[in-house]
């Protein structure tokens, strides 16, 4: 069953240094997405993408954040400069077409900001 | 923006007994429902979702019930297992159109005792 992968499943980083966090949605899927959960926390919407674009983000994807589509595989989520409070796992989630409702999401990737 | 209350956060029954999982919402607008089940370490897995023109909706041990006009939905499991031991997540479409932006829940710890 085709799934949608994450990589690094970790990352250690110092405050102040820039991350970029990979995924492979699924490999007919058309729209993307990035959540985090901060440790204990509930799961929050970070930022949606479709045709190469943004369609909607959150107050929380300030402009530290960026995303990007760099080839026909990859989605990747940038944090320019790291906070302690970006410490969170960030999950990637795909679906199908703008028609399509259920999202498949990532094993995540858990940032540790020091 | 939409709010999701999900009660109760943690949930232990014996095995083979009924769990029931309750969530409110605020924005009238939202027409999709769904729950997720994440197991440690992994990311969301869906596991039901219902529409808001449907009552009700069944998978095996799983069911999803929805009051539109109280604006509340719930996910019952039957005759519960120990590997349906994990958090629970209810989640609400909350952007309208083809964003489906999902506002989650805080989350329900199950625990099924053998």
């Amino acid at each position: 069953e085709p799934e949608v992968t994450q990589t690094p499943s970790h990352q250690v980083t110092q405050m102040g240094q820039e991350v970029i966090l990979r995924c492979v949605p699924i490999s007919n899927h058309l729209y993307f997405y990035w959540y985090r959960q901060i440790l204990g926390q509930k799961v929050e919407f970070l930022v949606s993408f479709y045709n190469n674009e943004i369609s909607e983000k959150s107050e929380i994807f300030d402009d530290q954040f960026s995303v990007e589509r760099p080839d026909g595989s990859n989605f990747t989520l940038k944090i320019r400069s790291t906070k302690l409070e970006d410490s969170a796992m960030y999950f990637c989630a795909s679906k199908m077409d703008p028609s399509s409702e259920t999202q498949y999401f990532g094993p995540g990737t858990r940032l540790l900001v020091l | 923006g939409e709010n999701v209350e999900q009660h109760p956060s943690t949930l232990s029954v014996q095995e083979g007994d009924s769990a029931v999982i309750k969530c409110t919402y605020s924005d009238s607008a939202s027409n999709y429902f769904p729950w997720y089940k994440q197991e440690l370490g992994k990311g969301p897995q869906l596991i039901i979702d219902i529409r808001s023109n449907v009552g009700e909706k069944k998978d095996q041990r799983i069911a999803v019930t929805l009051n539109k006009t109280a604006k509340h939905f719930s996910l019952h499991i039957t005759e519960t297992q120990p590997e349906d031991s994990a958090v629970y997540f209810c989640a609400v479409d909350s952007s309208g159109g083809s964003n489906y932006k999902l506002t989650f829940g805080k989350g329900t710890l199950l625990t099924v005792n053998p």
